[in-house]
């Protein structure tokens, strides 16, 4: 159970896009389409985004999406705003009814 | 509307034991799988355990196995977890969280609770 590997901080100027990487193994982001992002603002409860690799939840923004290759997963957030300064996190399902978050990228809006 | 409430940290020492509690409301709790996810101060979000929706399978993580139990009670709309022989690095803002939407996604947490393990 090894967590996920994010990159430490992705930025960007308001509107641009910004990607953020998410990369596992065979035993879970491989072998599962059950990937879920998070979004963390400090002192608050993480907020799901993105889930089963490329649904949203009702009410989040058109702006986030998710995708999936081989073993890592992506969350592409499209023109970025102040507000998307904040901690993201992937999570996926695992071998065994266990699961797995990432290690976290901090965005920062130039 | 969901609404999750987490209870029961506290500062405790090294090999104590502890039971957290997680109130919910404004779903069928006995319908759904609940989750606990804890994040150390200024760390990361690391998965804990799942307990179904009737209580007849609990997963753990392997940080935890052994010493953790997930538990539920459908009759009063509350999950627990039972932390026993607690180590320094199980300090942390636990979080109760529900199953769903879709195959995995945790789209509703509550507040979380904050264990303190510290001698």
């Amino acid at each position: 159970q090894s967590a996920l590997t994010q990159p430490a901080s992705v930025s960007g100027s308001p509107g641009q896009s910004i990607s953020i990487s998410c990369t596992g193994s065979s035993s879970d982001i491989g072998g599962y389409n059950y990937v879920s992002w998070y979004q963390q603002h400090p002192g608050k409860a993480p907020k799901l985004l993105i889930y089963d690799v490329t649904n949203r939840p009702s009410g989040v923004s058109t702006r986030f999406s998710g995708s999936k290759s081989g073993n890592t997963a992506s969350l592409t957030i499209s023109e970025i705003q102040a507000d998307d300064e904040a901690d993201y996190y992937c999570s996926s399902y695992s071998n065994s009814n266990t699961y797995v978050f990432g290690t976290g990228t901090r965005v920062s809006v130039l | 509307e969901v609404h999750l409430v987490e209870s029961g940290g506290v500062v405790v020492q090294p090999g104590d034991s502890l039971r957290l509690s997680c109130a919910a409301s404004g779903f069928t709790f006995e319908d759904s799988d609940m989750h606990w996810v804890r994040q150390p101060p200024g760390k990361g979000l690391e998965w804990v355990s799942l307990i179904n929706w009737d209580g007849e399978s609990a997963y753990y993580a392997d940080s935890v196995k052994g010493r953790f139990t997930v538990s539920r009670d459908n009759t009063k709309s509350s999950l627990f977890l039972q932390m026993n022989s607690l180590r320094h690095e199980d300090s942390a803002l636990y979080y109760c969280a529900k199953d769903g939407p879709g195959a995995y996604g945790l789209e509703h947490w509550g507040q979380g609770t904050l264990v303190t393990v510290s001698s």
